[in-house]
This record gives C-alpha cells, structure tokens and sequence, in this order.
C-alpha cells in the first residue's frame, strides 16, 4: 500500500516551455502534498507544501509564480514549471501523506533537463 | 530551529553490520524515520519509530532511538551489495501540518 505515482519521470524540453509534473496517491487520499527540488548528491529542498483546496504555503526563495502547485483532489497534485529555463534543470520529487501523523510517501522523481 | 545531522558516508564489507547514525535537535519530534534512495530514483520508507518507542525491528532492520540523547541509528544486519543507496533520515514534529525535517543523507557502499 501507500503508493505514490509521479509522471512524467524525464522530461527534455527547450528553454521557455513549460513544463507540468502530475503526483498522484494511487491508495490512500493525500490531505497534503509536498514537492521538493533535489541537487545532484544533495538533500531534498523542500519547495512547497499542498494542501487539498487550498493555496500552496511557498517556502522562502521559492518563486510561486514560476512553479504553480495545483491540488485539486485528495489524489493528485501538479507542479507547472512556467516558461523554464536551463538553471530550473533538476530532480524534482513529490511526497503524500495521509494525515499530519502519518508518514510521507515518495513519488519516483521527475528529471526535468532544460536546453 | 530544527535540526538533523548525520556522517556524509559509510563504507562496509557484504555480510558485515552496517550502522547509520544521525542526530535531531526538537525534543518535540512525534515521529523518526528513515527513507532509503537509489540513484535516479525517489525515496522509499524503509521504517519509521514512535518517539515514546526505544527499538523497533523489521528483517534485517533495527531502529535504536535514543530520546534522551536524540540519537537515531539504523542497523543493517548482512549488508548486501543492493543497499548501497543513500539513507535520510528525518523527523516529524509535533506541531500540527508541518512536513518532515531531513538529514543531509548517508552514502552507503557496499564491497563485495
């Protein structure tokens, strides 16, 4: 159980498209979504916490114009990567959980290459 | 502010017991857990502990936490060559909706 489904999982596109990443609980309903950035042989950088129905809560530097969090059901949550560039180049992952004592589960990642 | 550290990397022989150490600062952590990465992929729960919990075992998995100390570790009994992968540890605090506080991660090799 408690499986999370991320697609696409590698996406190559120009400079200035954008770009959405879908994160879905396939088993359980997600009252909240998280998304996070990951550098090469860095941590997790959490980027935004979703809440079913509501506006996404932005952690500071993080431009919420530029990557639009959606989360219009209890099962899926979507990352836009608006009008991106090369620098947006990254391992983006999704996380869900059930309820705030219930461990996150983890998406497979998206790898989103910009030229 | 919270808080969790762990050592970068950890080499071990296949076969021998592999322990990953890793520290927290908030006292008011509810939950431990700890997510295993392979490369190019996402992460994946490998077990989780109760913070009024001391041991819990899965398999080959043992979780000691030491609540007192704020000392998680996890141990890998018969390492094997497929747990190579990095390890994060994190935790949960008690304040309501909050996501999870992680370590920076712990390279784990494995020789044959």
């Amino acid at each position: 159980g408690a499986v999370v489904s991320q697609h696409p999982s590698w996406v190559i596109c120009k400079s200035g498209t954008s770009v959405k990443i879908e994160c879905r609980s396939l088993d359980f309903q997600a009252t909240t979504m998280f998304w996070y950035r990951q550098f090469p042989k860095q941590s997790l950088m959490l980027m935004a916490t979703s809440n079913e129905g509501s506006k996404a809560t932005y952690e500071q530097g993080v431009e919420k114009d530029k990557f639009l969090i959606n989360h219009a059901s209890l099962t899926l949550s979507t990352l836009t990567v608006t009008s991106a560039h090369p620098e947006d180049s990254s391992f983006y992952i999704c996380s869900a959980r059930a309820g705030s004592n219930q461990p996150q589960h983890f998406g497979d990642g998206t790898r989103l290459s910009i030229l | 502010g919270e808080d969790v550290e762990q050592s970068l990397f950890l080499s071990v022989r296949e076969g021998d017991s592999s322990v990953i150490n890793c520290t927290y600062t908030d006292s008011s952590s509810t939950y431990l857990y700890w997510y295993k990465q392979e490369p190019g992929a996402g992460l994946q729960l490998l077990t989780y502990i109760f913070s009024n919990m001391d041991m819990k075992q899965d398999q080959r998995l043992t979780v000691l936490l030491n609540k007192k100390d704020k000392h998680l570790s996890l141990r890998i009994a018969d390492t094997q060559t497929g747990d190579s992968a990095i390890y994060f540890c994190a935790e949960s605090l008690s304040s309501g909706n909050t996501p999870l506080v992680f370590g920076k991660g712990t390279r784990l090799s494995v020789i044959a």
